[in-house]
């Protein structure tokens, strides 16, 4: 069954406030984390990914935390704008050769101006 | 670089027919993966291939779906004896070797009627 999961499946927010997704991960032996967005009739996009060894990566208006102790993922996007406004997906795997992507359930992120 | 590229975007069959999806990987990429995703539900990891051969199929149906990655051309995804439950989208993602970050596809809308 699947290991990756998410908390909310919903999340609205005003443009210009901070975005936080939430996912939750059991399978302690993942090591590599990436989360993707999912805009309406296209295929996922890659945003950020992260491995074990750390606990916070930044990108542009997009920060991932790990938290391994609690299995614990999270997407923070900040002054979210209309375009944001899509499924986001984080996603395990073990990082050996011949695994693949493993996908949560996903959180469909909704801005409204 | 065209980027990954699946064809058709839209298929429709009736029940009992073939279903043919085809991908091609970015340039350089030489790891092939489908998934499949339901409406208003996240990716399942189906199947993964290299070049002439199938690395995990643990997500592949026993019957009725099978996958290729021939030395030439595109990577196929055939479905025999369509059923309704297979409509889904069917997204095709490419890596280069060693790498965990998937490139997606914009995927095959398959409806059976």
């Amino acid at each position: 069954g699947e290991s990756v999961g998410l908390h909310l499946p919903t999340l609205s927010v005003q443009e210009g406030d901070n975005s936080i997704i939430n996912c939750a991960y059991s399978n302690s032996a993942s090591d590599y984390f990436i989360w993707y967005k999912q805009e309406s009739g296209k295929g996922p996009q890659f945003i950020i990914d992260i491995r074990s060894n750390m606990d916070k990566r930044q990108g542009q208006r997009v920060t991932v935390l790990l938290n391994k102790t609690v299995k614990h993922l999270s997407l923070q996007i900040a002054a979210t704008q209309p375009g944001d406004s899509a499924v986001y997906f984080c996603a395990e795997n073990i990082n050996q050769a011949g695994t693949a992507l493993i996908f949560g359930k996903g959180t469909t992120l909704s801005v409204s101006s | 670089n065209a980027g990954v590229m699946q064809n058709p975007r839209h298929l429709v069959r009736r029940r009992g027919q073939e279903a043919r999806l085809r991908c091609s990987p970015m340039k350089g990429h030489s790891h092939v993966y489908w998934y499949r995703q339901l409406p208003e539900e996240g990716l399942k990891f189906m199947v993964y291939l290299q070049k002439e051969n199938i690395i995990d199929e643990s997500g592949m149906p026993k019957e009725r779906f099978s996958a290729e990655f021939p030395k030439e051309g595109p990577s196929i995804l055939r479905i025999q004896q369509v059923v309704r439950g297979d409509s889904a989208a069917y997204f095709c993602a490419s890596s280069p070797q060693g790498a965990n970050v998937l490139t997606f596809g914009a995927g095959s809308r398959l409806t059976v009627l």
